[in-house]
């Protein structure tokens, strides 16, 4: 089946450069996401990429696929206070709207 | 344009009984998912309805059910509710019939005592 893993924990100094990583088991996925969840909150989509694609760039945001390896990453630049919170991958395949999602990285910038 | 609205926002239940919760999709969305998140388990997938219709299922038990109706409003009831219920569960819309991106509501904090 498939499988969707991240890193638990992830902290970085406010300005730096964060980089969270995800691999995922099922090679017909189609889409990858990256969600961020704030304490009580649902889920806000950050990003996407389509699976034949190697890179996206959004604003702060930059999302890299290797597709050989199973591998993505989620770029933040220069990263904020506000930035803090859980940020999922999650990929979903041609069998309609069903996301896996990983376990999420938390992440904590510090002043 | 208004995003996902779920309702109620937060829930106590005892065991035994029975729950429903309401999600309103983005306007124009006509597939609407559902999640639940636990510290344990993590999202997991529910199932998820396209026009009116059960398209996929995950692996919960039958307690756990979902309609949709002409106006793409979806509820999921959970019947029998048991403490490990205990959960935000979150629903997401999205546009087309096959494979798109999906948008999350807030969610609905359930607490089984």
């Amino acid at each position: 089946g498939e499988d969707v893993e991240q890193s638990l924990f992830l902290s970085v100094r406010e300005g730096d450069s964060s980089v969270i990583n995800c691999t995922y088991t099922d090679s017909s996925s189609t889409y990858l996401y990256w969600y961020k969840q704030e304490p009580g909150a649902g889920l806000q989509l950050l990003t996407y990429i389509f699976s034949n694609m190697d890179m996206k760039q959004d604003q702060r945001l930059t999302v890299l696929l290797n597709k050989k390896d199973k591998h993505l990453s989620l770029r933040i630049a220069d990263t904020q206070t506000g930035d803090s919170a859980i940020y999922f991958c999650a990929e979903s395949n041609n069998a309609g709207n069903m996301l896996t999602f990983g376990g999420g990285t938390r992440l904590m910038v510090k002043p | 344009k208004a995003g996902v609205t779920q309702t109620p926002r937060y829930l106590i239940k005892t065991r035994g009984q029975q729950v429903t919760l309401s999600c309103s999709p983005i306007s124009g969305h006509r597939s609407v998912s559902w999640y639940q998140q636990t510290p344990g388990q993590g999202l997991q997938f529910l199932f998820e309805y396209f026009s009116e219709t059960q398209r996929n299922k995950g692996n919960f038990p039958g307690r756990f059910s979902g309609r949709q109706f002409s106006n793409s409003r979806s509820e999921m009831n959970v019947s029998t509710l048991e403490l490990g219920d205990s959960a935000l569960y979150l629903c997401a819309s999205s546009r087309a019939d096959t494979t798109d991106t999906q948008y999350f509501g807030p969610g609905t904090r359930l607490t089984v005592l």
